[in-house]
């Protein structure tokens, strides 16, 4: 129990395109979605904080109108890289929690590589 | 502010027994994770406390210590699948809300 899946796995992208990544929860509902950042040997940020059914999160210097944050559902959330740079290549992962230890579960992440 | 430290690498051979600590300075405390993390995937759940004392799970361990902000995890018969980032994150709010994270232990098994 408790998968998270994470869709595409991997994307390379043109400057100035925009990416939509989705995080699924498989087998649980989650209301809460986080997602997170990583830079090469560096640890997670959180960029924000997903609630279905209303509006994202953001934790400071993230900017809200370049990753969108849509969670319409209680096993969907999806970002969006807007407009993205050679700077937004990343490793994206998304996690969301369950109920009991409220424990967070994570998708197996997303590369992303602007040109 | 919000601090976790953990050692940058250890180094260990298979079949010892290696303890990876963690201390923590945050503005609150509500639950301690451990995830294992290998190269370019996403971590995996380990282990949870919550409360002071030792939990055992197989071949990992993790012990938390409220009062001094410590954590540590440990790892029997190391194998050399263990060979990992290891990543201490700490709930600071409510349930429901986000960790923080640690940046990571990265452990090398040798033979």
């Amino acid at each position: 129990g408790a998968v998270v899946s994470q869709h595409p796995s991997r994307v390379i992208c043109k400057s100035g395109t925009s990416v939509k990544i989705e995080c699924r929860s498989l087998d649980f509902q989650a209301t809460t979605m986080f997602w997170y950042r990583q830079f090469p040997k560096q640890s997670l940020m959180l960029m924000a904080t997903s609630n279905e059914g209303s509006k994202a999160t953001y934790e400071q210097g993230v900017e809200k109108d370049k990753f969108l944050i849509n969670h319409a559902s209680l096993t969907l959330s999806t970002l969006t890289v807007t407009s993205a740079h050679p700077e937004d290549s990343s490793f994206y992962i998304c996690s969301a929690r369950t109920g009991g230890t409220d424990t967070q579960y994570f998708g197996p992440g997303t590369r992303l590589t602007v040109l | 502010g919000q601090n976790i430290d953990q050692p940058t690498e250890m180094t260990a051979t298979e079949g010892a027994i290696v303890q990876i600590n963690c201390t923590y300075q945050t503005s609150g405390f509500n639950g301690l994770f451990w995830y294992q993390q290998h190269a370019g995937e996403a971590p995996t759940f380990l282990s949870y406390n919550v409360l002071d004392g030792l939990e055992e799970k197989g071949r990992f361990s993790s012990f938390l210590s409220r009062s001094k902000g410590y954590s540590y995890l440990l790892l029997k018969e190391l194998q050399m699948k263990d060979s990992a980032s290891y990543l201490c994150a700490v709930r600071p709010n409510q349930a429901g809300t986000a960790l923080i994270f640690g940046k990571g232990t990265t452990l090398s098994v040798s033979s």
